[in-house]
């Protein structure tokens, strides 16, 4: 089954615009993650959020979980250019699996 | 700041040749991890390894893959007869034994022709 879809695929917004990220999932989760991807370049981790949570702030970033209907969202405030790239979900499993589950990803450009 | 560091970053390999890709985990991080992105598509789990040993592999890391952690800070992944559809960015992770969050390297692009 998939497991973390992100919608929408690409996203465009002009610098200063919030930017929304939704997330599905399908399984139970131990935790959710998010991250960020630069063109050809490595992940760098945003922000996790376990499963008996349901809000989340760093910085700029707020991240929403609702277990109950196996979603999640990434709110990015106050949009900059170096905001630009590729933003994952990452699930990880409540079954004790160590692997994480990524999504397809959202691509976000910021229109300076 | 430490961070994971992977070589080479780019490799160009011909279809059958066996390849290894290097990795040093972030020094008292005790889980290490690999994944790989085929261009344009998901990151995909390979597999974990945790006190010497895989602790959880996906359908993906067949007999082809093996991984080693042959000294104190290196972890490798080998591939023993690369396909065409082993052409991927391959990304080494590590982390602490009590966060989720997972440390990235920049990556290995595998070339197979």
């Amino acid at each position: 089954s998939q497991q973390g879809e992100e919608d929408p695929q690409a996203l465009s917004i002009q610098e200063g615009e919030n930017a929304t990220m939704n997330c599905s999932y399908k399984t139970s989760i131990n935790n959710l993650q998010w991250y960020r991807q630069n063109s050809g370049r490595g992940l760098v981790h945003l922000i996790l959020i376990r499963s008996n949570e349901r809000e989340k702030h760093s910085g700029r970033l707020r991240v929403t979980l609702d277990t109950s209907k196996k979603s999640s969202s990434l709110l990015i405030t106050a949009s900059r250019a170096a905001d630009t790239a590729s933003y994952f979900c990452a699930t990880a499993g409540g079954g004790g699996a160590d692997g994480l589950t990524f999504g397809k990803g959202t691509h976000l450009i910021i229109q300076p | 700041e430490p961070e994971v560091t992977q070589t080479p970053s780019h490799q160009v390999t011909q279809m059958g040749q066996e390849v290894i890709l290097r990795c040093v985990p972030i020094s008292n991080h005790l889980y290490f991890y690999w994944y790989r992105q085929i261009l344009g598509q998901k990151v995909e789990f390979l597999v974990s390894f945790y006190n010497n040993e895989i602790s959880e592999k996906s359908e993906i890391f067949d007999d082809q893959f093996s991984v080693e952690r042959p000294d104190g800070s290196n972890f490798t992944l080998k591939i023993r007869s690369t396909k065409l559809e082993d052409s991927a960015m391959y990304f080494c992770a590590s982390r602490l034994a009590n966060t989720g969050e997972l440390f990235f390297g920049e990556g290995s692009r595998l070339t197979v022709l």
